[in-house]
This record gives structure tokens, C-alpha cells and sequence, in this order.
């Protein structure tokens, strides 16, 4: 149970372009949706959390007009990141906490390469 | 906000030896502290947690540390096998729905055979 499905699971695309990126809850509701972002050989850096109904919150340093995040509904979160250019290429994951529970489940992740 | 820091970044043992990786946090608040393994390209895998009511947990040859008056808690893995072979992360969360997870640098272990 408690399962996160992240599409797509890599995305080439060219600079100045968008991405869409996708989480959905299967089997569980999803008030909450972490976005992280992961460098080569870096660690998981949280990037903004969406509540379904309201406003993203962003992390200092991440620009919300550049990353928009919509969480329309308790199953879907999205992360669309706008005019890309490869330093933009990185690992992007969504994570939720799972109800009733201290754990959070994760997406599988998405490789983002801007060309 | 919460602040993770986790040492060594990288760590060398033998097939058989144990390996401890530490983190300390700085959100006295936070209740929740998970480790990761994550493979190359992949999501970060649950291998063991922990919450602030107990002060130690073991699965196997796994077991995590946790000390609330310093503010660190530490993973041990015994009789490394090469399969061990990951990047591990901590993290600390203060466990409830809508609190985030904050994640330490990570920790690169080798189990040389």
C-alpha cells in the first residue's frame, strides 16, 4: 500500500522547452507532496511542498515561477519546470507521507536531461 | 528549518567488518528518523527508522542509534556483505503529515570482498 507513481521516468527535451512531471497517489489520499531534486552524487534537496487545495510553498533560492507546482486534487501533484536549460538537468522526486504512519513513500523519480 | 548533517561521506570497509555512519540534526522538534539506501538512478529505499520514544532499533544485522539530548543518531551495519555496497541517507522529520523530511549529505559505502 501507500503507492507514489511518477511519469515520466526520464524526459529529454531541449532548452527553453517545458517538462510536466506527474505523482499520483494510488491507493491513498495525498494532502501533501514533497518535491525533491538530487545532483549527481548529491543528496535529496527539498525543492517546495504542495498542499492539495492551496498555494506550493517553495524552499529559499528555488524560483516558484520557474518550478509551478499544482496539486488540483488529493491523488495528483504535478511539477512543471518552464524554460528549461540544462542545469535544470537533474533527478526530480515527489514524496508523501503515508496516512497514519511516520513514513513517507516516494515516487521512482524522474531524469530530466535539457539539451 | 531543520539541518541534517551526516559524516563520513564516504566509507571503506571489508566484507565482514561493521560500518557507522552518524548524523546529527538541529530541530529539537523533530520525532522521526528514517535511513535510505538508494541505488544509482533509483528511489531512496526504507531500510530501517526510528522515532524519538525509543532510544535504539535493530533488524537483522541493522540497528540504528538514537540520542534526543545531543541530537544525533547513528546507523549500524554489521558482517557488511558487498551488496551493502549504496549511498545511504539519513534524515529527520518532525512526523506528522504535513512536515517535510530533510535529508543529510549521504554516505558512500564500499564493502570490499
Amino acid at each position: 500500500g501507500a503507492v507514489v507513481s511518477q511519469h515520466p521516468s526520464w524526459v529529454i527535451c531541449k532548452s527553453g522547452t517545458s517538462v510536466k512531471i506527474e505523482c499520483r497517489s494510488l491507493d491513498f489520499q495525498a494532502t501533501t507532496m514533497f518535491w525533491y531534486r538530487q545532483f549527481p552524487k548529491q543528496s535529496l534537496m527539498l525543492m517546495a511542498t504542495s498542499n492539495e487545495g492551496s498555494k506550493a510553498t517553495y524552499e529559499q533560492g528555488v524560483e516558484k515561477d520557474k518550478f509551478l507546482i499544482n496539486h488540483a486534487s488529493l491523488t495528483l501533484s504535478t511539477l512543471t519546470v518552464t524554460s528549461a536549460h540544462p542545469e535544470d538537468s537533474s533527478f526530480y522526486i515527489c514524496s508523501a507521507p503515508v496516512p497514519a504512519n511516520y513514513g513517507y513513500t516516494f515516487g521512482s523519480g524522474t531524469r530530466l536531461t535539457v539539451v | 528549518g531543520e539541518n541534517v548533517e551526516q559524516h563520513p561521506s564516504t566509507l571503506s570497509v571489508q566484507e565482514g567488518d561493521s560500518a557507522v555512519i552518524k548524523c546529527t540534526y538541529s530541530d529539537s522538534a523533530s520525532n522521526y528518523f528514517p535511513w535510505y539506501k538508494q541505488e544509482l538512478g533509483k528511489r531512496p529505499q526504507l531500510i530501517i527508522d526510528i522515532r524519538s520514544n525509543v532510544g535504539e532499533k535493530k533488524d537483522q544485522r541493522i540497528a540504528v542509534t538514537l540520542n534526543k539530548t545531543a541530537k544525533h543518531f547513528s546507523l549500524h551495519i554489521t558482517e557488511t556483505q558487498p551488496e551493502d555496497s549504496a549511498v545511504y541517507f539519513c534524515a529527520a522529520s518532525r512526523g506528522k503529515v504535513n512536515n517535510d523530511m530533510r535529508f543529510g549529505a549521504g554516505t558512500r559505502l564500499t564493502v570490499k570482498p
